[in-house]
Order: structure tokens, then C-alpha cells, then sequence
């Protein structure tokens, strides 16, 4: 199975400030990854698709990188809307796996 | 509008067989992969495995193989997830979720509001 990790667990940041999660795979995954948005009670909400692909409606201070097995997700400047849960997923026809999730508080 | 739908919380005992379904609208539900995720307060989101509803080909986690069977009844465009014997540890929050490309598998783009299942 692939494993994938992110970091950091908790981050703590101020409205404005520009903040990065990484997510690492165990083993190459190409582009196959995406990003989640997920807040208390809700239902996960993508952000990032094919490791940069922007979903349809999310703002453009939301971006990815990577490919292989280093991946990001980065926000340029911090909204009050942000404060969330963040997760990476890889897929695959064979395979899935999501990160451990990055908590984003004041 | 592109809606997954889920059916409703459900409480069961260990032992107990339970089937709960995701009912699609809005988009063509046969060629579209489609996903089961559990979330649990201690272990996050999980991936179950994948399912096309076009010919129901299923892809299970290792973690999920032989305790779950997903399937799809593409007349009802409804995707299925079973359990034949429950346990405590079935305990969570069911999500299914559609990939964004046709076809293709992608991230999952639209999500069902999630069915909690409680086994006690």
C-alpha cells in the first residue's frame, strides 16, 4: 500500500499569512493527488485535483505542486473562511489513500 | 444540480448485516468512477475503495477487501455499500463521492452529506 504523510498536523497562522501543507507518498504516485477542504460537520470539498488543477469555483489563492512523491498545497493569503481542515489523497485505479490532515487554526 | 444523496443514520448491533446507498442525480451516473470513504474521530478519512457503475467494476483498500462489497444498481443510479456482519469498530461517518473526470479517475468532486453509522 502507499502511504502517504503530511505535515504538519496542527498549524497555527493569522489572517494574511501565506501557508504551505505538504504531503509526501511512499512511493511515486505521478500526479494522481488531490486536496480537500473539510470543515466541522461538512463533507470534504476539493480543491486541488492532478496535483495542481484548480476545481472549478476555488479561489485562486488556493494552488498545488509537486509530482512523484513531494507534493503542496499552498494558500498565497490567509481568509477567515480558511480556518479548516486540510487533507492530500492519492488515487489510483488500484489504490487510495488519504494524509493524516493539517488542522489550520488561529 | 449534481447531487449525491445518502440514506439516513443507522444503529446496529454487532453481528447485524447493514446495506446503506448513495443515490445520484444531476450528471450520468454510469460513467463516473465513484468512491467510499469512512471518517472516524481517531483515524481521519479513509479510503474504502471505487466502484464503475457502467459494469460495477469494484477496487477494494486491503484494509476494506472481505468486509465491505460495494455495489451499483445503474437503473436506480444508486451505489451500495454492505456490511454481512457488523462490528463496534464499523463505527463512523460513510461517505461517497464522485470522481471529477468522466471516465477517468480523478479527486472526487461532489460528495454525498455522509451516512453515520453506529454499531453498539
Amino acid at each position: 500500500d502507499i502511504q502517504m504523510t503530511q505535515s504538519p498536523s496542527t498549524l497555527s497562522a493569522s489572517v494574511g499569512d501565506r501557508v504551505t501543507i505538504t504531503c509526501r507518498a511512499s512511493q511515486s504516485i505521478n500526479r494522481g493527488l488531490a486536496w480537500y477542504q473539510q470543515k466541522p460537520g461538512k463533507a470534504p470539498s476539493l480543491l486541488i485535483y492532478e496535483a495542481s488543477s484548480l476545481e472549478s469555483g476555488v479561489p485562486s489563492r488556493f494552488s498545488g505542486r509537486g509530482s512523484g512523491t513531494e507534493f503542496t498545497l499552498t494558500i498565497s493569503s490567509l481568509q477567515p473562511d480558511d480556518f479548516a481542515t486540510y487533507y492530500c489523497h492519492h488515487y489510483n485505479y488500484y489504490s487510495g489513500a488519504f494524509g493524516q490532515g493539517t488542522r489550520v487554526d488561529i | 444540480e449534481v447531487l449525491l444523496v445518502q440514506s439516513g443514520a443507522e444503529v446496529s448491533k454487532p453481528g447485524e448485516s447493514l446495506k446503506i446507498s448513495c443515490k445520484a442525480s444531476g450528471y450520468t451516473f454510469t460513467n463516473r468512477w465513484l468512491g467510499w470513504v469512512r471518517q472516524t474521530p481517531g483515524k481521519g478519512l479513509e479510503w474504502m475503495g471505487i466502484i464503475y457503475p457502467g459494469d460495477s467494476d469494484a477496487r477494494y483498500s486491503p484494509s476494506f477487501q472481505g468486509r465491505v462489497t460495494m455495489s451499483a444498481d445503474k437503473f436506480a443510479a444508486t451505489a451500495y455499500l454492505q456490511w454481512i456482519s457488523l462490528n463496534a469498530s464499523d463505527t463512523a461517518i460513510y461517505y461517497c463521492a464522485r470522481s471529477v473526470f468522466p471516465s477517468v479517475l480523478g479527486g472526487f468532486d461532489i460528495w454525498g452529506q455522509g451516512t453515520v453509522v453506529t454499531v453498539s
